[in-house]
């Protein structure tokens, strides 16, 4: 099936820094990404929709200017996490999809970001 | 909120054993799928039901669709310890999103 990675798988830093986080499909050209985030136990949220060549669209309460998303190809989306704060810890998950049928999205591993 | 709900939230059951995790929603749907997650990890697909099928099955995997009550269940039978993971439903509207539910820890002692 189709893979989707990200890079890093986890990441610590100080709070007041930035984090980027990618997201790739290997073996086949993503239209559209997907942003999640995850807290412990809990269930994954959408945080955005992304789409090559365009902005991506943010779900309500999600903050464009603390979370920047690009998509310059069709293979990665990168999520800028800036002025990382300790609130921002938590899981981070993509997904790509292969066009408009749902069916075929494909999660990537995740990335676990810790803020001290 | 648009999340689904699922029940139980944690479940542990002993090798062998059936599990049985339902989700309900709240909207019209699309799709129906289901997903697991092994602890700190992504997401696997397991199963898609579309809102015109009632049943399906996968393996040791069986998912029923309930649109009427807005509800769906999933089966594994004869469980195993590598079946211990999260597993959670998610939901399109006729659009590009998919809406999780909150997910059932299930827990399979050997």
């Amino acid at each position: 099936g189709a893979v989707v990675s990200q890079h890093p798988s986890r990441v610590i830093c100080k709070s007041g820094t930035s984090v980027k986080i990618e997201c790739r499909s290997l073996d086949f050209q993503a239209t559209t990404m997907f942003w999640y985030r995850q807290f412990p136990k809990q269930s994954l949220m959408l945080m955005a929709t992304s789409n090559e060549g365009s902005k991506a669209t943010y779900e309500q309460g999600v903050e464009k200017d603390k979370f920047l998303i690009n998509h310059a190809s069709l293979t990665l989306s990168t999520l800028t996490v800036t002025s990382a704060h300790p609130e921002d810890s938590s899981f981070y998950i993509c997904s790509a999809s292969l066009g408009s049928q749902l069916e075929t999205q494909y999660f990537g591993p995740g990335t676990r970001l810790l803020v001290l | 909120s648009q999340q689904g709900e699922e029940d139980p939230q944690a479940l542990s059951i002993q090798e062998g054993e059936n599990a049985t995790m339902n989700c309900s929603y709240k909207t019209s749907i699309n799709n129906l799928q289901w997903y697991r997650q092994n602890s700190g990890r992504g997401l696997v697909h397991l199963i898609l039901i579309r809102s015109n099928e009632r049943e399906k099955h996968s393996g040791r995997l069986r998912v029923t669709l309930d649109t009427s009550k807005k509800s769906s269940s999933l089966l594994i039978t004869a469980s195993r310890a590598a079946d211990t993971a999260s597993y959670f439903c998610a939901t399109d509207r006729h659009t590009d999103k998919l809406i999780f539910g909150t997910g059932t820890r299930l827990q399979v002692f050997p």
